[in-house]
């Protein structure tokens, strides 16, 4: 596609509830990224991969967040269990190469409420 | 990992030529320095990269003195459509980019 694209672009679930969200990367590119960006604030980095290998999952905040990108291209990042804290805006970037300083893409985000 | 610090907030009007200055006072010897900008509603957007003395686009100047701690974005004669939340990052290849609050940058005509 044109550009990196993401799905649902908004999700409503009651808190306790598993989601599951979906980013579609700009074709051949090598590196995805997970950010969760709350209102007025910059992105905050989640994880990211390189092709299929998930290379740095720090910023997850806590277990019940996993990502995965079996094929290396479309990832998904889910939330188990989800709470009301869990609400954000989740943003997916992707990037030709595979270091971070590249240029990063960023899809249009799925902004999650958890009631 | 560097810390960066700028504005939280700046205004300028239309036509002007906008600065918007990060300082990054522990800056390695490998970090590149980028800028992104974000519309409401969007995601973030490159803007510029560069590591060392002056960097320019069709959209943007980023000037780096010597010593690189600390970056300038400069925005040429800005429109009202210039009006967004610019980002300064500062990271290295083995890094992930820490990205701050950013400064809201407000145009008014």
């Amino acid at each position: 596609g044109a550009g990196v694209s993401q799905s649902p672009r908004y999700k409503v679930t009651k808190r306790g509830q598993d989601v599951a969200l979906r980013c579609d990367p700009i074709s051949g590119h090598v590196s995805l990224y997970w950010y969760r960006q709350a209102l007025g604030q910059g992105p905050e980095f989640l994880t990211y991969f390189n092709y299929e290998a998930q290379q740095d999952k720090s910023g997850l905040p806590n277990d019940r967040f996993s990502a995965e990108r079996p094929e290396g291209s479309i990832s998904t990042l889910t939330i188990q269990r989800t709470e009301q804290r869990d609400s954000a805006m989740y943003r997916c970037a992707s990037s030709l190469g595979h270091i971070p300083q590249e240029t990063q893409y960023f899809g249009p985000g799925t902004r999650l409420l958890v009631l | 990992l560097a810390k960066t610090t700028q504005p939280i907030s700046m205004d300028s009007y239309e036509g002007q030529e906008v600065n918007i200055t990060c300082s990054h006072n522990n800056i390695a010897t490998n970090d590149y320095i980028t800028w992104y900008q974000q519309f409401p509603s969007q995601g973030p957007r490159f803007i510029i990269q560069g590591y060392k003395t002056k960097v320019t686009n069709e959209v943007a100047s980023l000037f780096i003195p010597a010593d690189r701690k600390s970056s300038t974005l400069s925005l040429p004669r800005v429109s009202l459509s210039d009006t967004a939340v610019y980002y300064c990052l500062v990271g290295d290849r083995n890094y992930q980019l820490i990205w701050g609050a950013g400064t809201k940058l407000i145009i008014k005509p």
